[in-house]
């Protein structure tokens, strides 16, 4: 089955900007998470989203926001866009259930200049 | 959140086994040991985890102490595409989330 869908894989955006990722967990998967990675601080968890709630929430600015639908798709957004926000941002999507492996997509490059 | 420790970087030649040690001494007695991998330019893939009692998948061996203050990833057989950064994270069984470290890189030598 297909696995975690990110679109779009590169984009490039200027300070001050916003964006918005998408994100097609497994099919079935109920659990959407997202996480952040960059040279100097690594994979960091941004937030988790489980039947369109916000279950879990990392430690990141209010610019940093998402959504989950009905579907289980999730989008997340990043306004007023900074230098820093310059990284490879993953969605994760598992069952949703405790324990239950954690899987991921292959991300989404974004550049701000 | 408990940690680990693990070596910034490590070598292995072509077919032979790699042994990734991993420390965990603050585990707890509800954190389970995963190990993910993560090639360049990709997401990080799952490749096994466990609690007490070591667990064997089609990717890799993994050996857990007996205090559980430790666990090692075994492959078999190293292969070029092997090399990657393998990180050693515990993971409440209650927790949705994942808290990365920073992961061994691994080279593989032909």
């Amino acid at each position: 089955k297909a696995g975690v869908t990110q679109t779009p894989r590169y984009l490039i955006k200027t300070r001050g900007q916003q964006v918005t990722l998408s994100c097609s967990p497994i099919s079935g998967h109920r659990s959407v998470s997202w996480y952040q990675q960059t040279p100097g601080q690594g994979l960091q968890f941004l937030f988790e989203y489980f039947s369109e709630t916000q279950r879990n929430k990392g430690n990141f600015p209010g610019r940093f926001s998402g959504r989950q639908f009905s579907n289980s798709r999730s989008e997340m957004n990043v306004s007023t866009l900074e230098l820093g926000d310059s990284a490879l941002y993953l969605c994760a999507s598992s069952l949703g259930e405790p324990g239950n492996t954690i899987y991921f997509g292959e991300g989404s490059w974004l550049t701000v200049v | 959140d408990a940690k680990t420790t693990q070596p910034n970087s490590m070598e292995s030649n072509e077919e032979e086994p790699v042994h990734l040690p991993c420390n965990h001494s603050t585990i707890s007695g509800t954190d389970y040991i995963h190990w993910y991998r993560q090639l360049p330019s990709q997401g990080p893939e799952y490749v096994i985890h466990g609690l007490t009692s070591n667990v064997n998948n089609r990717m890799a061996s993994l050996a857990i102490a007996e205090d559980r203050k430790s666990s090692t990833l075994i492959l078999h057989r190293a292969t070029l595409r092997d090399a990657a950064v393998y990180y050693c994270i515990l993971r409440d069984v209650s927790d949705s989330k994942i808290i990365f470290g920073k992961g061994t890189r691994l080279h593989i030598l032909p």
